[in-house]
């Protein structure tokens, strides 16, 4: 799988929109992005994901350059209930999860 | 969502102790994962299963055993709990959404061995 690179922190205004950088030179052809976050004490939730086109669902959206090696998940209006750490995935669709290592992510604070 | 459930969610056991944990989903997923987490470490693969009986080692297997009787559940064993096994454990499916192959975790299960 392609490895990623994510500041490791930042933060955000409540309301405004939270812009999330991922850097993924090494990604191949076949290879998706997804994003998922962590609220502290929960389980991983799935956000989004996207091959190249930019991707849009009711969390969040996706955009993907044109040469594929970053993305951005935009939050549009942060709330403070999107505190959490984030983390941007790049690998094929149809794979096992089973060899996939989660890296640290983004830790996000949303802030009054 | 998936319908994941782990037990025990809560877990305080001693050193050499056996423990198990237990994933239950009621979709029929093929794949499902267990993963542990902690601090400065991330999420870890432990042991993940593609099948009834067809399991296979993570990351981080050492210490830990799996076993899957039945579609729907998936058991991880620590044989004899050491404290370095104090950790959250996650339990996750994968399934097809939007086109994709995404994975949905459980609830965790938070264990301290003392």
């Amino acid at each position: 799988d392609a490895k990623t690179t994510q500041p490791p922190s930042m933060d955000c205004a409540e309301g405004r929109a939270a812009n999330l950088p991922c850097n993924h030179s090494t990604i191949s052809g076949n290879e998706y992005v997804y994003w998922y976050r962590q609220i502290h004490s929960q389980g991983p939730q799935y956000i989004i994901h996207g091959l190249k086109n930019n991707e849009t669902n009711e969390m969040a959206s996706l955009i993907i350059t044109e040469d594929r090696k970053s993305s951005t998940l935009i939050l549009p209006h942060a709330t403070l209930r999107d505190t959490a750490v984030y983390y941007c995935i790049v690998r094929p669709r149809t794979d096992s999860w089973g060899k996939l290592q989660f890296g640290a992510g983004t830790q996000v604070v949303v802030t009054p | 969502d998936a319908g994941i459930t782990q037990s025990p969610r809560h877990k305080v056991t001693e050193t050499g102790t056996p423990v198990t944990l237990r994933c239950h989903q009621t979709e029929n997923h093929r794949y499902m994962y267990w993963y542990r987490q902690d601090p400065g470490h991330g999420l870890r693969l432990i042991h993940y299963s593609y099948g009834v009986k067809d399991t296979d080692k993570g990351e981080v297997s050492d210490g830990y055993s799996v076993s899957r009787s039945k579609t729907e559940d998936f058991l991880l064993t620590l044989e004899s709990a050491t404290s370095s096994q104090t950790s959250v454990y996650f339990c996750a499916i994968s399934n097809d959404r939007a086109g994709a192959n995404v994975l949905t975790f459980g609830a965790g299960s938070r264990l301290t061995v003392l």
